[in-house]
Order: C-alpha cells, then structure tokens, then sequence
C-alpha cells in the first residue's frame, strides 16, 4: 500500500519560494507520474503538474512560469517549488500518485497524500 | 472558471439517486478518459471512479460513472448520509498541454 507524506514549512513569505517535499512509501517509483494538485481555502482542486518517473515534467499553463518539480528515486520523494508566491498561493499542497494509461484505460490519481496547510504570510 | 463545467450542489433524500454531470469540449472530454473523485469535508480527495465508469477496489458499486461524447456522468444510487461531500470530475486536456483539468466540484447535500 502506497503512502505519500508531505513535508515543508507552513509559511511562507510574500515574493518567497514556497518548497514542498513528498515522501513515497510502500512501492517504488516507477512507471508513475507524481502530482502536486492544490486547494485554496472553500475553493476547488487546482491541478499544479506532475513528474514522471523519469523526471519529465508537465505543468499548468497558469503557473508555469513559477514551478518546478522534480524526483529523486532513490530517496522516495519528489518535490515542488514556487517561485514569487502571493496571498493566492495560499492553500492545502496535496501530492497524489497516478498510474497513467495501459492501451485500454486510465488510472487516474488513486493515491493522495493527507495535504499540507500552507499560508502566504508576512 | 473551470474548463470543466460542474452544477454546484445537487441534493436528495436517502435512497435517492441523484445525477452530477461533467461537461467539456473535443480537447478534453472528448478525446481523454475521466475520473471522478470524492472529498468529505475536511479529508483529502480519493479516487471514486477512474477510466469513465471503473470502480476502485472498496468503492460500493451504488457509485457508477459513464462518458459520452464531451461530457461525463457520476450516478449515486441510494444516496447515503456518509455520501455528502464535493465530488470532482478530472480529465486531460490537449489545448493546454496535456494538463489534467478538474471541473469546479459540485457539493451533494443529503436531505
């Protein structure tokens, strides 16, 4: 049974990088893309992006220019960081696992970490 | 807004069965499968239907999901007391990247 655990501070400063880390127990990391999906407070799900197993990434459009992600396999994590965040970026950080597609269906994003609260504040 | 299009809330009695419609374009819906997902209030969303219509293991088949065209379906039969929460649709959209894409969530309140 996979388990994912977020980790990393729970303020953050205006014009800071916001880090997150998530820590992958229970299976390996492969053949798996690795998401960071976030929601703001009484808002819905936000999709950030995903890195796959290989390291290749995907990002939403509307934050690319502020994202990266990355994985280090033999640790177990994979990681976000946030460049120049604001008052918006303040939220609950989910990291979430998704199989992908077999030639017959998708997965969809079956494990999800419990969140972490994080608060862009001076 | 959303790329994909919820109803805010729906609501019903127990035992009754209630409808959450999903809908998208060509780019999204239209070419990529759909997943749905459940989120009682304050815990993390869980995976409820992937692939359209697919139950996960441990997910009471009262739940079922189905895809035409650029738009999807969540059916709750029997609704429950313990089924009130948000459910999300989620697909991929190729106008964007190949991003996942979730619609606005719609709220089920058990009369």
């Amino acid at each position: 049974q996979v388990h994912l655990q977020e980790s990393g501070p729970t303020v953050v400063k205006p014009s800071e990088t916001l880090s997150l880390t998530c820590s992958v127990s229970g299976g390996p990391m492969n053949r798996d893309y690795w998401n960071w999906v976030r929601q703001s407070p009484g808002k819905g799900l936000e999709w950030i992006g995903r890195v796959y197993w290989t390291g290749r990434t995907n990002f939403n459009p509307s934050l690319k220019n502020r994202v990266s992600l990355s994985i280090d396999r033999s640790a177990s994590q994979f990681s976000l960081r946030l460049n120049a965040v604001t008052s918006a970026d303040t939220a609950v950080y989910y990291c979430v696992r998704d199989r992908g597609c077999s030639a017959t269906t998708c997965s969809g994003m079956d494990v999800w970490g419990q969140g972490t609260t994080v608060a862009v504040s001076s | 807004q959303s790329v994909l299009t919820q109803p805010p809330s729906v609501s019903g009695a127990p035992g009754q069965r209630v409808t959450i419609s999903c809908t998208g374009t060509t780019s999204n819906i239209g070419g990529y499968d759909v997943h749905w997902y459940q989120q009682l209030p304050g815990r993390a969303p869980t995976l409820l239907i992937y692939g359209n219509g697919n139950r996960p293991s441990g997910v009471p088949d009262r739940f079922s999901g189905s895809k035409s065209g650029t738009s999807a379906s969540l059916v709750i039969s029997g609704l429950q007391a313990e089924d009130e929460g948000d459910y999300y649709c989620q697909s991929f959209d190729t106008s964007l990247g190949d991003s996942a894409v979730f619609g606005g969530g719609t709220k089920v309140t058990v009369l």
